[in-house]
């Protein structure tokens, strides 16, 4: 069975420092990881995911994660916080079935001026 | 391209009432999905499609149908509305570009309060 956890459901940080959210999975097959963000009252949209070809995937608006086996992990991070980064972000693991689509419970980020 | 939309954004229902919620896709894709957005509960799958005329159960299934008699559309039913349908639902789409990739495409949400 898959999983996904999210450490932290609220992150904050000031404008201009590093951003990095946390994302570990469990799955029994290779696993397909993505990275949606949700602005408030929108729906999801997605900034970057990894289906095998580099662990180091970049996405849009700046965002990038690494794929790392040994740990199960999918980190996101930003160098530079903006304001316009505050939203709700949610990582998600698929499988081998469309029925397998895991998505995480969610990370809050809040940016401070 | 429209990409996923969904009627309507708002809604509110008495309990027993039933409603469907409506989305549709332009992007002809063969996956679709329904979930349920509750705080701290991430999204939680409540029925999907992988094509015209076949549906099945996602893991919070109780409570709503859904069909697919065309590749655009997917309409959520709730059949007698609860208190615990309260949430915000999104229709999503899909395709299998990569066996087991699948990016979804998010509708806008519809916000539902039954009271």
């Amino acid at each position: 069975a898959q999983s996904v956890t999210q450490l932290g459901s609220h992150v904050s940080v000031s404008e201009g420092a590093l951003v990095l959210l946390r994302c570990n999975y469990s799955s029994s097959v290779p696993p397909y990881l993505f990275w949606y963000v949700q602005y408030p009252n929108q729906g999801l949209q997605l900034l970057l995911k990894y289906t095998s070809a580099a662990t180091l995937v970049k996405g849009i608006n700046g965002f990038e994660a690494e794929f790392k086996k040994s740990e199960t992990s999918f980190h996101l991070t930003k160098p530079s916080a903006h304001m316009s980064d505050a939203a709700e972000y949610f990582c998600a693991v698929s499988g081998d079935s469309y029925d397998k689509v895991i998505f995480g419970p969610g990370t809050s980020l809040s940016v401070i001026p | 391209n429209a990409g996923v939309t969904q009627t309507p954004k708002f809604q509110v229902l008495k309990t027993g009432q039933s409603m469907t919620l409506q989305c549709a896709q332009d992007m002809n894709h063969e996956y679709m999905s329904w979930y349920r957005q509750d705080p701290g509960m991430g999204l939680r799958l409540i029925h999907y499609s992988v094509g015209a005329g076949i549906t099945d159960q996602g893991e919070v299934p109780n409570g709503y149908n859904v069909s697919r008699s065309t590749t655009e559309d997917f309409p959520l039913r709730l059949l007698s509305a609860a208190p615990s349908q309260t949430s915000v639902y999104f229709c999503a789409s899909s395709y299998s570009g990569q066996a087991g990739a699948y990016e979804q495409y998010f509708g806008p949400g519809t916000r539902l309060t039954v009271t």
